[in-house]
């Protein structure tokens, strides 16, 4: 079964530091989302792209966050520098278009310290 | 902006009890999804429901948007220890946007 990948599971990073997430979507899924989740809360979405471009980031802090998908494919999201309150788990999903129900990757759990 | 509000907020059951989830919205519901997520990891998905009296179900699972679409129920049948989790619903708030606003999760423990 096709699965949305994401890069790193883990990252501990000191307050300050630059850190980065890598998703790759699955094959031909033209939407890709990066969503946010701090403990006991549900998802937020940060960030939505179709192909290369980006449909929202109204939620985005664009004075420290930061997100490309160059080529329509797979996706980096980037935060410096990074601040105690970023510590969350970051999601990344696709879908193809016009399909409701997409797939969420495993998710990179952020500590910073 | 919409807003969903589960309940309850957590849920402890024994093995063998069935069990229901509620989410609520302050709007109408354009499409409703359910997830499932574990402790530290990504989001399962579980159910889409789009018309109002929808019901799907799969396994022992069975999830029901009622007419009005402003509120969904996920009911689980003789729970076993695998069903636990934190539970999520999403709605798409403008309907075709694809973008999904979430509940805060009602997490479930399965007792043996």
């Amino acid at each position: 079964e096709a699965e949305v990948a994401q890069s790193p599971r883990y990252k501990i990073t000191e307050k300050s530091q630059a850190v980065a997430f890598w998703c790759d979507p699955i094959s031909g899924h033209a939407t890709l989302y990066w969503y946010r989740q701090i403990l006991g809360q549900g998802p937020e979405l940060l960030v939505q792209f179709q192909d290369e471009s980006v449909v929202d980031d109204s939620q985005l802090p664009k004075d420290r966050f930061s997100a490309e998908r160059l080529k329509g494919v797979d996706s980096t999201l980037k935060i410096q520098p990074a601040e105690l309150g970023d510590s969350a788990m970051y999601l990344c999903a696709s879908s193809s278009r016009g399909n409701y129900g997409y797939t969420f990757g495993s998710g990179t759990r952020l500590t910073v310290v | 902006s919409q807003e969903l509000e589960q309940s309850p907020q957590s849920l402890i059951v024994q093995e063998g009890k069935n069990l229901t989830i509620n989410c609520t919205s302050s709007k109408t519901l354009y499409g409703l999804y359910w997830y499932k997520q574990k402790y530290g990891e990504g989001l399962i998905f579980l159910m889409m429901l789009q018309k109002g009296g929808e019901e799907k179900s799969h396994e022992k699972i069975t999830a029901k948007l009622d007419e009005k679409k402003q509120q969904s129920s996920l009911h689980i049948t003789a729970s076993q220890p695998s069903h636990a989790g934190i539970y999520l619903c999403g709605a798409d708030p403008r309907g075709g946007s694809e973008k999904l606003v979430f509940g805060k999760g009602t997490k479930l423990t399965v007792n043996p």
